[in-house]
C-alpha cells in the first residue's frame, strides 16, 4: 500500500517568516493529495489540495507544490502568523479513493 | 448543519464495556471514512463507505470493532469490550464521492478514554 513520509515533525519560525513542510510518497498511482491543519481539540481542517495533473496551487499565503517524478510535494506557508500555530499534515489518495493515506503531521509553532 | 457532526464528543467508558460512537456526514455526501487517532500521532484508517458499495473494513484493528451505515447518511462505530488501547480520538469524514480525489472533511471527533 501507499506509504506517506512528512518532515520536520516540529517547526519553529518567526513571525513573518516562511513555513515549508515535505512530504513524499511511495504509490505513483496515488493522484490526490490534500494538506489539513488541526487545532488543538478540533479535527483536521482541509486548507489546501492539488491533484497529479498540477505541479502547483496556491491560495492566499499558502501554496503547494508536487512533483511526480520524485513522488514528493510540499506545503509552504508565507508570512506566518500566530494563528498559523497548529499540526499539519499531508495526505496521498489512490484513484479508488477508498482511503487517505496520511503523514505523521508537523507541529509548527509561530513565534510573535 | 453545514459540516460533519460527532457524538459524543468525548466518552469516558470502562474497560470491557461496549461503546457506540455516531457520525452525521455533509448532506449529500456518499463517502464516509472513520480514522482513529492516538495521542500525538497520525491518522490511522479504520473503515470507509461509499453509497450501497460493501464497505472497505480493511483497517479495523479487531473483530471488536464494526461500523454501519444506515440509509447512505448516519453511521455508527461500535467497539466491543473495549481495552485501554482503544482510547484515542476517533474522526469521521465525508466526501461527496470517495472517486477521483475530492475533498474530505472532518469532524471534531469523539475523544474516547476507556479506564
Amino acid at each position: 500500500g501507499e506509504n506517506v513520509e512528512q518532515h520536520p515533525s516540529t517547526l519553529s519560525v518567526q513571525e513573518g517568516d516562511s513555513a515549508v513542510i515535505k512530504c513524499t510518497y511511495s504509490d505513483s498511482a496515488s493522484n490526490y493529495f490534500p494538506w489539513y491543519k488541526q487545532e488543538l481539540g478540533k479535527g483536521p481542517q482541509l486548507i489546501i489540495d492539488i491533484r497529479s495533473n498540477v505541479g502547483e496551487k496556491k491560495d492566499q499565503r499558502i501554496a503547494v507544490t508536487l512533483n511526480k517524478t520524485a513522488k514528493h510535494f510540499s506545503l509552504h506557508i508565507t508570512e506566518t502568523q500566530p494563528e498559523d500555530s497548529a499540526v499539519y499534515f499531508c495526505a496521498a489518495s489512490p484513484p479508488t479513493g477508498n482511503q487517505f493515506y496520511f503523514g505523521t503531521g508537523t507541529s509548527l509553532t509561530v513565534i510573535p | 448543519g453545514a459540516g460533519v457532526s460527532q457524538s459524543p464528543s468525548n466518552k469516558v467508558t470502562e474497560k470491557g464495556k461496549d461503546v457506540e460512537l455516531r457520525c452525521d456526514p455533509i448532506s449529500g455526501h456518499t463517502a464516509l471514512y472513520w480514522y482513529r487517532q492516538s495521542l500525538g500521532q497520525g491518522l490511522e484508517f479504520l473503515i470507509y463507505f461509499q453509497g450501497n458499495s460493501a464497505p472497505d473494513k480493511s483497517g479495523l484493528p479487531s473483530d471488536r470493532f464494526s461500523a454501519e451505515r444506515t440509509g447512505g447518511s448516519v453511521s455508527t462505530l461500535t467497539i466491543q469490550r473495549t481495552q485501554q488501547e482503544d482510547s484515542a480520538v476517533y474522526l469521521c469524514a465525508s466526501s461527496w464521492s470517495g472517486q477521483l480525489g475530492t475533498e474530505a472533511f472532518f469532524g471534531q471527533g469523539t475523544r474516547l478514554t476507556v479506564v
